[in-house]
């Protein structure tokens, strides 16, 4: 029962420097989010896909990029990772929600926390 | 911006009392969840409640939602120390597809 699980747990960064956080889901779903959680801000949504090969942007996309080349993985990329990107990065995933069926609950990775200094 | 806000941000209670904690959003919505998360974990979802309900038992948990005042709350009954954690409401957008979480309420249940 893996669930949802990211990769890497936890990552130092120098300013400037590139990485890649990498989710993955066993369960089929087609939604997949990137959030990230930063003190007394609660979660805020980075970018989210609704299918395989599409991605949207959330509420800060600013800095960041995506891919969702398979429907297992959505990957988040920081290019240029600056201080401000300092932050646990939650990915979730939910299956596919329907009029008849309003089935929107998400199921989360354990975190990723990332520090750039 | 986000669109639940919670309140209180902190509650402190003693194992055995009842929890309360509000949630108020902005917009129009279709279902508001509540998740729970344990410090240094992700988030577990716990109940939903759709925009056409107006209460929901799961448990010790009870949830209300009144669209008029677009407010929802969470109640835990007979809290138990293994209750501490922070709780988060979070609202379902018209398309389905994303989720809007707010600030979160740290609980703290003491033995």
């Amino acid at each position: 029962n893996a669930g949802v699980t990211q990769t890497p747990k936890f990552r130092v960064l120098k300013t400037g420097q590139s990485m890649t956080l990498l989710c993955a889901q066993d369960m089929n779903h087609e939604y997949m989010y990137w959030y990230r959680q930063d003190p007394g801000m609660g979660l805020r949504l980075i970018h989210y896909s609704v299918g395989e090969g599409t991605t949207a942007k959330g509420e800060v996309p600013d800095g960041y990029n995506v891919s969702r080349l398979k429907k297992q993985n959505f990957l988040l990329g920081l290019e240029s990772a600056a201080p401000s990107q300092t932050s646990v990065y939650f990915c979730a995933s939910s299956p596919r929600a329907s009029l008849s069926s309003v089935n929107t609950e998400a199921f989360f990775g354990q975190g990723t926390r990332l520090t750039v200094v | 911006s986000q669109q639940g806000e919670e309140d209180p941000q902190a509650l402190s209670i003693q194992e055995g009392e009842n929890a309360t904690m509000n949630c108020s959003y902005k917009t129009s919505i279709n279902n508001l969840q509540w998740y729970r998360q344990n410090s240094g974990r992700g988030l577990v979802h716990l109940i939903l409640i759709r925009s056409n309900e107006r209460e929901k038992h799961s448990g010790r948990l009870r949830v209300t939602l009144d669209t008029s005042k677009k407010s929802s709350s969470l109640l835990i009954t007979a809290s138990r120390a293994a209750d501490t954690a922070s709780y988060f409401c979070a609202t379902g957008d018209s398309g389905y597809s994303t989720l809007t979480f707010g600030k979160g309420t740290m609980l703290l249940v003491s033995p």
